[in-house]
């Protein structure tokens, strides 16, 4: 299996354009999770999904945000509109779901609006 | 998910084992600890996980303490390509439907030199 697969790797945008992220989980991982990683503030969960359905967006900053999961072997990650503070980079993870599984992890899309 | 507590940072020799520590003093009877580390510019690995015996795979060695109040993580001959930031995590199972949700902290960042 090539792993998760993210794209773009890099993103460079203007404020208040829409930024669609992707993510393609690993075959037969059900639980797909959304990560946003900044100097500031660390690598923090924004939503996670089991079995395509969103199970916690407590983490997503805002209503400019939205994911869905609209198959088991596709993610996106909307940002609309986007903002300079929305910089940085966004992993997916995916795992199987269980107590005791581990989350492989994406390469990630680093943001930059400008 | 009990906090945990790591030095911000460490120095290792390459060639020699680096222990890195990790304190969790309110970890719950049905939480694990989980070790994850990300290299520079790449998403977070997973290296190795337990509950309260000692664990051993082909990258690490994970020593519990008996009150299972904190734990080492032993890499035991460090290389250049061990400098990572290193995040040790404590997570509750809540059931099948949790996956592998991951609170990420600061982390230890190990610099292993030549």
């Amino acid at each position: 299996d090539a792993g998760v697969i993210q794209s773009p790797r890099h993103e460079v945008t203007e404020m208040g354009q829409e930024v669609t992220l992707r993510c393609k989980p690993i075959s037969g991982h059900n639980s797909l999770f959304w990560y946003r990683q900044t100097m500031m503030r660390g690598l923090e969960l924004l939503i996670y999904f089991n079995n395509n359905v969103p199970i916690d967006d407590s983490g997503m900053p805002e209503d400019r945000f939205s994911a869905k999961m609209p198959n088991a072997s596709f993610s996106t990650l909307k940002i609309q509109p986007s903002e300079p503070r929305d910089s940085a980079v966004y992993f997916c993870a995916s795992s199987q779901q269980g107590l005791y599984t581990e989350a492989f992890f994406g390469q990630g899309t680093r943001l930059t609006v400008v | 998910d009990a906090k945990t507590t790591q030095p911000p940072s460490m120095d290792c020799a390459e060639g020699r084992a680096a222990n890195l520590p990790c304190n969790h003093s309110t970890i719950s009877g049905n939480e694990y600890v989980y070790w994850y580390r990300q290299i520079h510019s790449q998403g977070p690995q997973y290296i190795i996980h337990g509950l309260k015996n000692n664990e051993t795979n082909e990258m690490a060695s994970l020593i519990i303490t008996e009150d299972r109040k904190s734990s080492t993580l032993i890499l035991p001959h460090a290389t250049l390509r061990d400098t990572a930031v290193y995040y040790c995590i404590v997570r509750v199972g809540q059931g099948e439907t949790s996956g592998s949700r991951l609170t990420f902290g600061e982390g230890t960042q190990l610099t292993v030199n030549p």
